[in-house]
């Protein structure tokens, strides 16, 4: 079974209001979780590094205030596209690298497909 | 800066039938993971399968296997026997061990499986 999921699926919003992506570790803890962005037909592009504790690490070239991330828990890390705008319609998926297993193991998520009209 | 490469954008092979998808990158540390991923059109993640740099054997998984080239920089996918399954994007990805989780990607290339 899955041992990554995300929340919601799909969304379609209005530009200019804030969404919010939750990802959950069904099965393990996450000191780690990772925010990846993928256009359609294209390659995925890691946004940000989502840290328990303390602040997120952000890529080069994406606005930390622009997608927030909140590591509100061992398990759960929520990615909020603040103001959106059709731009930011994009399929986001995060991983979750699993603790204790081999230091390559990680796990998707099934993806958000966000629509912004 | 590591960088992948995926020349191939769309390929196509019949059921059956082998087909040989290429990888290259780049790199100056010594010791990493490469991988491929499928996406099908669910668009969930699947490791396909990993190769660790500093194992001079191939990896297989099953139909799947991979060339890997170490002092070329390149690391290829054969699928054998392909199916209509298989039906779908495939990335190749490279990982530094001091990341552990940080995946960088190539393209990606489309592969249709025909009856």
């Amino acid at each position: 079974g899955a041992v990554v999921s995300q929340h919601p699926s799909r969304v379609i919003c209005k530009s200019g209001t804030s969404v919010k992506i939750e990802c959950r570790s069904l099965d393990f803890q996450a000191t780690t979780m990772f925010w990846y962005r993928q256009f359609p037909k294209q390659s995925l592009m890691l946004m940000a590094t989502s840290n328990e504790g303390s602040k997120a690490t952000y890529e080069q070239g994406v606005e930390k205030d622009k997608f927030l991330i909140n590591h509100a828990s061992l398990t759960l890390s929520t990615l909020t596209v603040t103001s959106a705008h059709p731009e930011d319609s994009s399929f986001y998926i995060c991983s979750v690298p699993k603790a204790g297993g081999r230091s390559d193991t990680q796990y998707f998520g099934p993806g958000t497909r966000l629509t912004v009209l | 800066a590591q960088t992948v490469t995926q020349s191939q954008p769309e390929m196509s092979v019949q059921e059956a039938e082998t087909v040989t998808l290429s990888c290259t990158y780049d790199t100056s540390e010594s010791n990493y993971y490469l991988f491929w991923y499928k996406q099908p059109p669910s668009r969930q993640m699947i490791l396909v399968i990993r190769q660790e740099a500093y194992k001079q054997q191939n990896a297989t998984e099953n139909r799947f296997s991979v060339n890997f080239q170490k002092a070329a920089k390149s690391f290829s996918l054969k699928i054998s026997d392909s199916q209509l399954g298989d039906t779908a994007m495939y990335f190749c990805a490279f990982m530094t061990p001091g990341n552990t989780g940080k995946l960088i990607f190539g393209q990606g290339t489309t592969l249709q499986v025909k009856p």
